[in-house]
């Protein structure tokens, strides 16, 4: 089946730094690859997918980028603010299954 | 529309109790999911349903069952509940977009400790 590595588990910077989280998944078949974002006692919410035939894709501050050779893809969140601060999972689905495939998430604490 | 829902939002069982953990979507949505949420695991996929009457094992189905009687609810039953289950379940709906692929919507979650 499908795996997904998420990394970093952890991630703190300053408020007006980036942010990249960047995950790996192993099937070749895979086509979607949404990110959500989970506040503290709160529901996954989605914040940004992007489709296999898409390298890029921007919503004002957040950004997803998708090498389909190389079967990784990464999350940049610019100009953090201290609401960006949640724990943010990427996932995976391959074209096969209706189900995502997530990673094991990652905590991004921006410091005001 | 109130989109995913579940009840109970918290529970306390005993080992060995059973319990029946619901879901109701208002979005007309074909599919539905159930996921478990552990520390530093993510979310982990226990069962899915991709219409009215049809379920799927996912990542993690043991001890766990399953019904999709109506379009709108999906239940997840735990027949004998062990300290292992003791984690937060989040039930899920999607629709289909063309090509297959499609975003999926979280309820708010239920917190299961099983002493």
């Amino acid at each position: 089946g499908e795996n997904v590595e998420q990394h970093p588990s952890t991630l703190s910077v300053q408020e007006g730094d980036s942010a990249v989280i960047k995950c790996t998944y192993s099937d070749s078949a895979s086509n979607y690859f949404p990110w959500y974002k989970q506040e503290l006692g709160k529901r996954p919410q989605l914040i940004i997918d992007i489709r296999s035939n898409v390298g890029e894709k921007k919503d004002q501050r957040i950004a997803v980028t998708l090498n389909k050779t190389a079967k990784h893809f990464s999350l940049h969140i610019t100009e953090t603010q201290p609401e960006d601060s949640a724990v943010y999972f990427c996932a995976s689905r391959w074209t096969g299954r209706r189900a995502l495939t997530f990673g094991s998430g990652t905590r991004l604490q921006v410091q005001p | 529309n109130a989109g995913v829902t579940q009840t109970p939002k918290f529970r306390v069982l005993k080992t060995g109790q059973s319990m029946t953990l619901l879901c109701a979507q208002d979005m007309n949505h074909e599919y539905m999911y159930w996921y478990r949420q552990d520390p530093g695991m993510g979310l982990r996929l226990i069962h899915y349903s991709v219409g009215e009457g049809t379920t799927a094992k996912g990542e993690v189905p043991d001890g766990y069952n399953v019904s999709r009687l109506k379009k709108q609810n999906f239940l997840l039953g735990l027949e004998s509940a062990a300290p292992s289950q003791t984690s937060v379940y989040f039930c899920a709906s999607s629709y289909s977009r063309s090509g297959g692929q499609e975003e999926q919507y979280f309820g708010p979650g239920t917190r299961l400790t099983v002493t």
